[in-house]
């Protein structure tokens, strides 16, 4: 059973890096491409960004340049770093997968529990 | 940039059918895919490609897009649907989420 699991610092202070690593276990990362999505607290979901297999990535524009994702294949991990984060950054962030095969019918078929960050000084 | 907008809530009665909508410009166009989200558990794709359904998803789901319009119909439905549900939608180049929807079983 493939699983993901997010993990990271719960509290990070303001204008610091935000990181985050989704672990992969019962699969590998080849072939599907692996999101970072987030959900203030109140608030509905937000897309924040995806990485391929083969390492391209999309980034959400409203996060402009302060975000990068990587892959690390001989861990099985994702990894999320946002920098200079407010108090608006405070969500909770999954970790989502999606096939393949999509193109314009994008959608996340497996999902990890997610991990809440808070940014306070 | 592309919105969709779900009603923030709806309510049901046990075994009775729900109706959750999903509004946005030419949605019929696109494919919806459909997300439940309960505290403390991983959300749950329960509707991708507008009608199709994971597998283990139970059949009481369905769902539809056209016009302007996608929504996803929960049958029969029972107390553990309570929760949150999220529409998605790709357009152009990045992913869009609706505003979710509260569903509640009384």
């Amino acid at each position: 059973q493939v699983q993901l699991q997010e993990s990271g610092p719960g509290l990070v202070k303001p204008s610091e890096t935000l990181s985050l690593t989704c672990t992969v276990s019962g699969d590998s990362l080849s072939s599907y491409y692996w999101s970072w999505i987030r959900q203030p607290p109140g608030k509905g979901l937000e897309f924040i960004g995806y990485i391929s297999y083969t390492e391209s990535t999309h980034y959400n524009p409203s996060f402009k340049r302060r975000i990068t994702l990587s892959l690390d294949r001989s861990e099985n991990q994702v990894s999320l770093r946002l920098t200079f984060v407010t108090a608006a950054d405070t969500a909770v962030y999954f970790c989502a997968r999606t096939p393949p095969s999509v193109t314009t019918d994008w959608y996340f078929d497996l999902w990890g529990r997610g991990t809440l960050v808070t940014v306070s000084s | 940039s592309y919105k969709l907008t779900q009603p923030p809530s709806v309510s049901v009665s046990p075994g009775q059918t729900a109706s959750l909508t999903c509004s946005g410009d030419n949605l019929g166009a696109k494919h919806a895919c459909w997300y439940q989200l309960k505290p403390g558990q991983s959300p749950l794709l329960v509707i991708y490609q507008d009608h199709r359904r994971p597998s283990g998803i139970p059949e009481r789901f369905s769902g539809s897009n056209s016009g302007n319009t996608a929504t996803l119909t929960v049958s029969g439905t029972q107390p553990m649907d309570e929760a949150d549900y999220y529409c998605q939608a790709w357009d152009i180049d990045t992913v869009v989420f609706g505003g979710g929807t509260k569903l509640t079983v009384l």
